[in-house]
């Protein structure tokens, strides 16, 4: 069954390093998220991506953060200088239309330090 | 403020019980109402909901959508150690896919 997988599962970064959390969506999908959650808080919406154009942000999508389709499968997000708040799991999902179910990969644990 | 609250925050029940798990919403632009099931890291995909009394069932779980009070139940039947999890209720929103979640509600089925 077609999965999104992120990489790395874990990472640890020093405040104020760039750090760039990748996924791969499911294969026939055409919008892209990032989520964040923070340890023991609800899951939070950062970024939509269709039509590789941002198609919606939050206010915690500063301008310290990035997403980018370098090629036909990946999906990046990259954090500038990252800060002791951003530590949390970072969920990549996917859909074939927005209004369909997304999908979430196993996410990715950032440590900053 | 659009928000999506769920309760109890947490449960704890013994297996064999039935749960009824809520989620009332107060949204602008709705468009549909998702669960999912998050053991240790990903959310897992349960039921997505857009039309109201009409009832949505996966073997024991079930969910349904209440469009004029603003809120969706999930149940889950003949509980198992297995069903342990949170349970989180989310709102779909407009076109571009943008889901916002409750806090979820924390299930622990013990033996």
């Amino acid at each position: 069954e077609p999965e999104v997988t992120q990489t790395p599962s874990h990472q640890v970064t020093q405040m104020g390093q760039e750090v760039i959390l990748r996924c791969v969506p499911i294969s026939n999908h055409l919008y892209f998220y990032w989520y964040r959650q923070i340890l023991g808080q609800k899951v939070e919406f950062l970024v939509s991506f269709y039509n590789n154009e941002i198609s919606e942000k939050s206010e915690i999508f500063d301008d310290q953060f990035s997403v980018e389709r370098p090629d036909g499968s990946n999906f990046t997000l990259k954090i500038r200088s990252t800060k002791l708040e951003d530590s949390a799991m970072y969920f990549c999902a996917s859909n074939r239309q927005g209004k369909d179910e997304a999908f979430f990969g196993q996410g990715t644990r950032l440590t900053v330090v | 403020e659009d928000k999506v609250v769920q309760s109890p925050l947490s449960l704890v029940v013994h297996e064999g019980d039935t749960v009824t798990l809520n989620c009332s919403y107060e949204v602008t632009n709705f468009r549909s109402l998702l669960w999912y099931k998050q053991e240790k890291k990903a959310p897992t995909f349960l039921f997505m909901l857009t039309s109201s009394g009409i009832e949505k069932k996966s073997g024991r779980l079930s969910s349904i959508l209440d469009k004029k009070e603003l809120f969706s139940i999930l149940n889950i039947t003949a509980t198992q150690t297995g069903d342990s999890a949170v349970y989180l209720c989310a709102w779909g929103s407009g076109n571009t896919g943008k889901l916002i979640f409750g806090q979820g509600t924390t299930l622990q089925v013990k033996p």
